[in-house]
């Protein structure tokens, strides 16, 4: 059972434009939503996170936009370069121990996102 | 500071055969973390460590073992390779299990089962 559903797989995007990817939750005990951005070849790095408790967190070209009625959250990348061009991923954890998976990540299946020049 | 490292790098191994990676941290972190990713399948949670001489089984753990007995090391055993494990390996670190709390990732190990 996925418990963080991604979309898209895929986008391509132009220079300048905005990115919009997408994630949706099952699991109401979540109360942390981070989002990774991984280069080829490298590990995921933290990109921008948020709590259940705001609906929007914004950092330089990067926002999560956060809707807990309809357990979806979302990443906009503003102006996209083509610096920006990696795989991105949607997760989210709980800390209260529900199955003893307090502080675990559940990772989406990741969006490959391509900034064409 | 270093980070968090992996070693080796990339790995080829046959069936049947056996091989540790591993994961060090100089953060004194409590909560270590092993991952799998595979194409389409994002990041999956293999074991988990909440201290030393504490682990714990995440999402697929069959076919690998772990082990704590630092702070800083936490080795991912591979008891007899199997082609379905060929997979980049990641391990992560974070200060404890507390939310909020930003999980670092290693540079990952490629392994490929012939």
């Amino acid at each position: 059972q996925q418990q963080v559903k991604q979309s898209p797989q895929s986008l391509i995007v132009q220079k300048g434009g905005i990115s919009i990817i997408n994630c949706a939750y099952e699991n109401t005990a979540f109360d942390y939503f981070p989002w990774y951005q991984q280069f080829p070849g490298k590990g995921p790095a933290l990109l921008i996170a948020i709590r259940p408790d705001v609906s929007e967190k914004k950092e330089g070209r990067f926002t999560i936009s956060f809707n807990k009625s309809a357990k979806q959250f979302s990443l906009h990348i503003m102006d996209s370069q083509p610096g920006d061009s990696a795989t991105y991923f949607c997760a989210a954890s709980s800390g209260s121990n529900y199955g003893g998976s307090q502080g675990n990540l559940i990772f989406g299946k990741g969006t490959k996102l391509s900034v064409k020049p | 500071n270093a980070g968090v490292t992996q070693t080796p790098k990339f790995q080829v191994l046959k069936t049947g055969q056996s091989m540790t990676l591993q994961c060090a941290q100089d953060m004194n972190h409590e909560y270590m973390s092993w991952y799998r990713q595979d194409p389409g399948m994002g990041l999956r949670l293999i074991h988990y460590s909440v201290g030393a001489g504490i682990t714990d089984q995440g999402e697929v753990p069959n076919g690998y073992n772990v082990s704590r007995s630092t702070t800083e090391d936490f080795p991912l055993r591979l008891l007899s390779a199997a082609p379905s494990q060929t997979s980049v390996y990641f391990c992560a670190s974070t200060l404890d299990r507390g939310t909020y709390n930003e999980q670092f990732f290693g540079p990952g190990t490629r392994l490929t089962v012939l």
